[in-house]
Parts: C-alpha cells; sequence; structure tokens
C-alpha cells in the first residue's frame, strides 16, 4: 500500500539556522509532491510544489527537491524565524486528477 | 489566491443529533472538493471526494450513511455528520481542488466538532 513517512515527530531549530525537513514514500509514482503549512486549528496552507522532471525548487526561503529514484523530497527553510514554528505536511500526487493524501506531518519549533 | 470558506468554526452539540458542516469556494468554481478528519496531533485522513452533481467517493472504512455529503453546486459542499456521538469530536477540514490542472488544493479553516 502507499506509504507516506515525513522525519520525526518534532524537530527544534535555532533562529537562524537551515531547517530540513524529510518526506519519504513507497509505493508511490507522483507526478508530482506538494508541501502545505499548517499552523494549530488551522486549515493547511499550499507552499510549493514540484514536478517528477524538476530536481529543485525554490521560493524565497524555502527550498524544495525532488529525488525520485530516492523516492524521496527534502524541504529547507533558510535563515529560519520563531514565525515558521507550524506543522510541515508533504503530499505526493499521482496526477490532476488524483486525490491527495498527505504525510503525518513533521512539527518544527523555531527558538528565538 | 483561491479562497474557500468553512462554516461553522467550532459547534457543539449533543449526542445523537445532526450536525452540518458548509465548505465554499469564494472565487472559484470547484468540481471537486474534499473532505478531511484530523485527531489531535495526527495527520489529515482523506474522508471522502465530493464531486458536483453526482455521489461522493468515500475512502474505505468511512461510513457514507454517517457522513451524508451533498454538492449541489459548482462553490458547495456541504457534510452532515448524522447522529453523532463523542466519537466523531474531532476537526474536520474541507478544500477545493485548483481547476488549473495542477491539483493544488486551498483549504477552510476547519470545524471543530464537539459532541457530548
Amino acid at each position: 500500500s502507499q506509504k507516506i513517512e515525513q522525519n520525526s515527530e518534532a524537530l527544534n531549530i535555532q533562529e537562524g539556522k537551515t531547517a530540513t525537513l524529510t518526506c519519504n514514500y513507497t509505493n508511490y509514482s507522483p507526478a508530482y509532491l506538494q508541501w502545505y503549512r499548517q499552523d494549530p486549528g488551522r486549515g493547511p496552507v499550499f507552499l510549493l510544489l514540484i514536478r517528477e522532471n524538476e530536481k529543485e525548487k525554490r521560493k524565497e526561503r524555502l527550498k524544495v527537491t525532488f529525488d525520485t529514484t530516492l523516492k524521496q523530497s527534502l524541504f529547507h527553510i533558510t535563515a529560519s524565524q520563531p514565525a515558521d514554528s507550524a506543522t510541515y505536511l508533504c503530499a505526493p500526487v499521482g496526477g490532476s486528477a488524483s486525490k491527495i493524501i498527505f504525510g503525518s506531518g513533521t512539527r518544527l519549533s523555531i527558538r528565538p | 489566491g483561491a479562497v474557500v470558506s468553512q462554516h461553522p468554526s467550532r459547534v457543539i452539540c449533543k449526542s445523537g443529533t445532526s450536525v452540518k458542516i458548509e465548505c465554499r469556494s469564494l472565487d472559484f468554481q470547484a468540481t471537486t472538493m474534499f473532505w478531511y478528519r484530523q485527531f489531535p496531533k495526527q495527520s489529515l485522513m482523506l474522508m471522502a471526494t465530493s464531486n458536483e452533481g453526482s455521489k461522493a467517493t468515500y475512502e474505505q472504512g468511512v461510513e457514507k450513511d454517517k457522513f451524508l455529503i451533498n454538492h449541489a453546486s459548482l462553490t458547495l459542499s456541504t457534510l452532515t455528520v448524522t447522529s453523532a456521538h463523542p466519537e466523531d469530536s474531532s476537526f474536520y477540514i474541507c478544500s477545493a481542488r485548483d481547476q488549473g490542472g495542477i491539483n493544488i488544493q486551498y483549504f477552510g479553516a476547519g470545524t471543530r466538532l464537539s459532541v457530548l
């Protein structure tokens, strides 16, 4: 069955450092992979999408990589800030008509 | 960006009552919407896919008679939790899919359901 694993239940990072979150998937051949941010008691917010033929995507302080051989995506936040503290969810997606299944999420805490 | 409105944000009800949750796409049309449930400190679990003008597609283990979904227009899907019980207490979130072909989902703010 399809499985999505995200690293560690919680990640604590010193402000200013780079946070790196991992998303591994099995029994999937996603056309692209999405990352969302979720704050407590709120719905997720779309951040970035990377296609299977793209190795890397950047948006401001965010960077996403996608390795279809390793079946892994890495999500980086550079120059992290306390406001980046949230849960981050990855979602490998089969195609434009596919339902989206989310990983368990990684709770990121940035300490001042 | 696309906005999805979900109402109510919080509801407390007695066991045995039915609760209706609305999900509206405010500035775009959504032929497909999704309903998720999230328990504390857990990820979102897809319950069903709501299709405009047709029956919803439920995920395995989700009771379709318990969670009634109606998607009567291109901007509105409703989830009704029938005869709610304490174990139905959860955070329910809807989303609507971008029609641009990339399958980005825009989420509502969620509904916190507490069944006494």
